[in-house]
């Protein structure tokens, strides 16, 4: 596509729950991010695919959190048994090989009540 | 460990002043690069500009110039005349060392907001 697709744009979820949130990112980009960013807080690194190398998962917060990414191209954060610390804005970016600025997707807003 | 600074976490100013955005970036790497991004009250970031550390040429886009400086490790934003289309969170980013057939891991600062008012 022409940009970087996540969704949903919004989920609000109870504690203690499963959350999957989806990003499609720009046809031909080889990497994949997923930062997250708290209320007033910059930006936090979580993992990053590049192409078929094993992913850096050296951000995730704690073992709730995984991700995936099927066939180079469409990638899956997963947050079990969510706590209300998981609420946050969860950005997707992906870009070209090498030290290339990122594509940001739109991001989707974690709520957990 | 890289790391980004930006101590200013909110400026106002009037329509039509200059305003500058600190970056201040700390890193053991030779060989890196440092990056802008706005972010609108849409939520969506935006790429605004890229510059590598062998390049210390101030560069000017439109309103918007960035002055690199090695020596002190700063990568600082000017806008020109604000507007208020210009209000949002402003984010200094650094790349971490990458190798042939690797991505590069961004580090960000934790933003400047920007407000400009008529």
């Amino acid at each position: 596509g022409a940009g970087v697709s996540q969704s949903p744009s919004n989920k609000v979820t109870e504690k203690g729950k499963d959350v999957e949130l989806r990003c499609d990112p720009i046809s031909g980009h080889t990497a994949l991010y997923w930062y997250r960013q708290s209320l007033g807080q910059g930006l936090e690194f979580l993992i990053y695919f590049q192409g078929n190398s094993a992913p850096d998962k050296s951000g995730l917060p704690s073992d709730r959190f995984s991700a995936e990414r099927t066939g180079g191209s469409v990638s899956t954060l997963t947050i079990q048994r969510t706590q209300q610390e998981d609420s946050a804005v969860y950005l997707c970016a992906s870009s070209l090989q090498g030290p290339y600025g990122y594509t940001f997707g739109s991001g989707t807003r974690l709520t957990v009540v | 460990a890289q790391k980004v600074t930006q101590a200013q976490t909110e400026i106002s100013v009037v329509e039509k002043e200059d305003v500058t955005l600190d970056c201040v970036y700390e890193t053991r790497d030779t060989t890196y690069y440092l990056f802008w991004y706005k972010q609108p009250p849409s939520g969506e970031l935006v790429f605004l500009i890229r510059r590598n550390s062998f390049d210390e040429q101030n560069e000017i886009s439109g309103r918007y110039s960035w002055n690199f400086q090695k020596s002190t490790s700063s990568f600082n934003f000017t806008i020109t005349a604000s507007q208020v289309v210009d209000s949002a969170v402003y984010f200094c980013a650094l790349s971490e060392r990458w190798g042939t057939g690797t991505a590069s891991k961004l580090t960000f600062g934790t933003g400047t907001r920007l407000q400009v008012t008529l």
